[in-house]
């Protein structure tokens, strides 16, 4: 059974800080990697895909990938209060991780 | 319209109720899914159909039944459910195949309450 690991608990950060989100996977011969957004009452979104090992940025985020230790990370530079929300974790479509709930503090 | 639309937004339903659940993609995608949210659970895989053909069942009770009648279109028909069926049910869609590796795009979800 393919599981994604979120580690637990909700995340708090000052304005304009690095929150980073981690993740890791069972399944070792998973391809693509996704982090959505999800605000409260609302449906996920796309933040990042990664296929490759490394790193990928886009604006304010970046994923890293490191398929031989089986992990996913997002990052978040210079936080603002509209990236609080649960950021979810994916490998492929077939399994998510419960989440990580993000709050940044003006 | 654009992307991907849900309804009815909120059901409740008793138990021995019959309802069905609606999602139509308007971005000319070729798979469709159903997905599970329940509190402090990750999202669950239901369905799958790509191109029509369901692709993916995981092990859903038969008290659900999906319908895709074209591309566009995707039913999820619910009968006699129990209160631990009560949940968001978000359907997404995504360009390539269900076998693909893009991104999901997903609704804004039904929101179901089973008395």
């Amino acid at each position: 059974q393919k599981e994604v690991e979120q580690n637990s608990g909700p995340l708090s950060v000052p304005e304009g800080a690095i929150a980073s989100l981690n993740c890791t996977y069972s399944d070792r011969g998973s391809q693509s990697f996704f982090w959505y957004r999800q605000y409260s009452g609302k449906s996920p979104e796309l933040i990042m895909s990664i296929y490759s090992n490394g790193d990928k940025e886009d604006g304010r985020f970046t994923a890293q990938l490191n398929k031989a230790s089986q992990y996913v990370s997002l990052l978040i530079r210079d936080s603002q209060p509209s990236d609080s929300a649960t950021y979810l974790c994916a490998v492929s479509r077939l399994a998510f991780g419960k989440g990580n709930q993000v709050v940044v503090i003006p | 319209e654009t992307g991907v639309t849900q309804t009815p937004r909120h059901l409740v339903m008793g138990m021995t109720n019959k309802k069905s659940l609606k999602c139509e993609q308007h971005l000319g995608h070729n798979a469709m899914y159903w997905y599970k949210q329940s509190a402090k659970k990750p999202l669950e895989l239901m369905f799958v159909y790509s191109l029509e053909e369901r692709v993916e069942n995981n092990s859903v009770p038969s008290r659900f039944s999906p319908e895709c009648p074209n591309s566009s279109h995707l039913f999820l028909h619910l009968h006699t459910l129990q209160p631990e069926d009560s949940a968001l049910y978000l359907c997404a869609s995504s360009q390539d195949r269900a076998s693909g590796t893009g991104e999901l795009f997903f609704g804004e979800g039904s929101r179901l309450t089973v008395l």
